[in-house]
């Protein structure tokens, strides 16, 4: 079946690095882009960019530029986010999401999320 | 950014109410919003594209509507599984989502 599984749980001191992963199956992973959204304890969704699995381009959420950088590998059909520079505002659990479409961004398909911790 | 404002933010209904949410963007966005269903501890799950698509396998009690920049999204008979938190999400421009609405049972 269609799926996007992430790797797991990961906790940070302030001003680390963190990348998760988000690997694909049941699909063609180049025919499809893949969002990344992240949800902090208790409260709403926010987007944090979008990478073509295609050609690689990237949008970036313009609060995250310099920060952040999203890559795929399309051998493995996965997909990275990397965040740089770790606050505690940063934790949050973070989603992998795949584009409904070329033309609609409508998140069809989502990871089972990744918690991660920001803390000294 | 376009803002999202979603309303009410929370909301408590009975089970074979009529239930709707708004959402308003800052800017016209045609039909570019989609709505979404979370549960705790789950990830959202798409349930309307494009203002007025029903996603495969959404029971139809749900449904939406609007253009440009106010739309609704409505539960036409609410069952005790719809509770949830519904996002709205706008992509004429980077997307961006509404603030939720909670609903809950009375």
């Amino acid at each position: 079946q269609v799926q996007l599984v992430q790797s797991g749980a990961e906790v940070k001191k302030p001003g680390a690095s963190v990348k998760v992963s988000c690997k694909a199956s049941g699909y063609t992973f180049t025919s499809y882009g893949i969002s990344w959204v992240r949800q902090a304890p208790g409260q709403g969704l926010e987007w944090m960019g979008w990478i073509s699995a295609y050609n690689g381009n990237t949008n970036y959420a313009q609060k995250l530029q310099g920060r952040v950088t999203m890559t795929t590998d399309t051998s493995t059909s996965t997909a990275y986010m990397e965040l740089r520079s770790l606050r505690s505002d940063d934790t949050a659990v973070y989603y992998c999401a795949r584009d409904l479409s070329v033309t609609t961004r409508a998140f069809d398909i989502w990871g089972q999320g990744t918690m991660v911790t920001v803390s000294s | 950014d376009i803002q999202m404002t979603q309303s009410p933010s929370s909301l408590s209904a009975s089970v074979g109410d009529r239930v709707t949410i708004t959402c308003q963007a800052s800017q016209d966005i045609s039909n570019y919003l989609n709505w979404y269903q979370q549960k705790p501890g789950k990830a959202p799950k798409l349930l309307i594209y494009d203002a007025s698509n029903l996603e495969t396998g959404v029971p139809s009690r749900f449904s939406g509507s609007g253009s440009g920049t106010d739309f609704t999204f409505t539960i036409s008979s609410l069952q005790p599984e719809d509770i949830a938190t519904y996002y709205c999400q706008q992509y004429d421009n980077l997307p961006t989502f509404g603030g939720g609405t909670k609903v809950e049972i009375k």
